[in-house]
């Protein structure tokens, strides 16, 4: 049930770019991302809805394939403050309902 | 306005012990979902409550219990503690479904179990 995302780390040089892909063997509804920063609340960045559409906040952005059940998270020109945990959700339909399950997060660390 | 709150922010109980975990999720928010965060394992999902109702639940024993009030306060009771319960437990209120309004998460609630 858990979605699988991959790489589980990466280390950036500021200015680099970096993508952070999010799989799941179930049909998904819809696909969330979040960050969250050491010590801190996770923080919501973006949902994906059905429809493979593709989404931006400021230089990140973010694709949701329905027929291959994943997701990518493409960070580009990344600033230091971009270094945190990433986590993707995906909502499933289970026992008559949809909840939401996340991986086990990507670690993303930006040096000067 | 203010954000989701979670209490107490830290516990520290004995193995065998009870314990109850409040989150006020923010005004007008009916959706509360809570989750369990160990390191390696990321977020589980425990379970989600709207309007009162529990809507899904993950895959925890029965000790693990939760409940929401009509103020759409909730509270999460773990009944038997063992050592391995020991982890951050986060709230999370959303607006509607999940799905078109995001989450919106508390501080959580630092559990350890000695």
């Amino acid at each position: 049930q858990q979605p699988v995302q991959s790489p589980q780390a990466v280390i950036l040089r500021e200015g680099e770019d970096a993508v952070i892909n999010c799989s799941s063997s179930k049909a998904l509804y819809s696909v969330h991302w979040y960050r969250q920063k050491h010590g801190e609340a996770p923080v919501f960045l973006m949902i994906l809805l059905k429809g493979g559409e593709q989404k931006g906040h400021e230089k990140i952005s973010a694709s949701f394939n329905e027929k291959k059940q994943q997701s990518s998270l493409y960070l580009t020109a990344s600033q230091l403050s971009y270094s945190g945990t990433y986590f993707c959700g995906t909502e499933i339909r289970q026992g008559g309902s949809e909840k939401l399950v996340f991986g086990k997060g990507t670690k993303l660390t930006v040096n000067p | 306005k203010a954000g989701v709150t979670q209490t107490p922010r830290y516990l520290i109980k004995t193995r065998g012990q009870q314990v109850t975990l409040s989150c006020s999720p923010i005004s007008g928010h009916r959706s509360v979902s809570w989750y369990q965060q160990t390191p390696g394992q990321g977020l589980q999902f425990l379970f989600e409550y709207f309007s009162e109702t529990q809507r899904n639940k993950g895959n925890f024993p029965g000790r693990f219990s939760g409940r929401q009030f009509s103020n759409s306060r909730s509270e999460m009771n773990v009944s038997t503690l063992e050592l391995g319960d020991s982890a951050l437990y986060l709230c999370a209120s959303s607006l509607k479904a999940a799905r078109f309004y995001g989450y919106t998460f508390g501080s959580g609630t630092r559990l350890t179990v000695v």
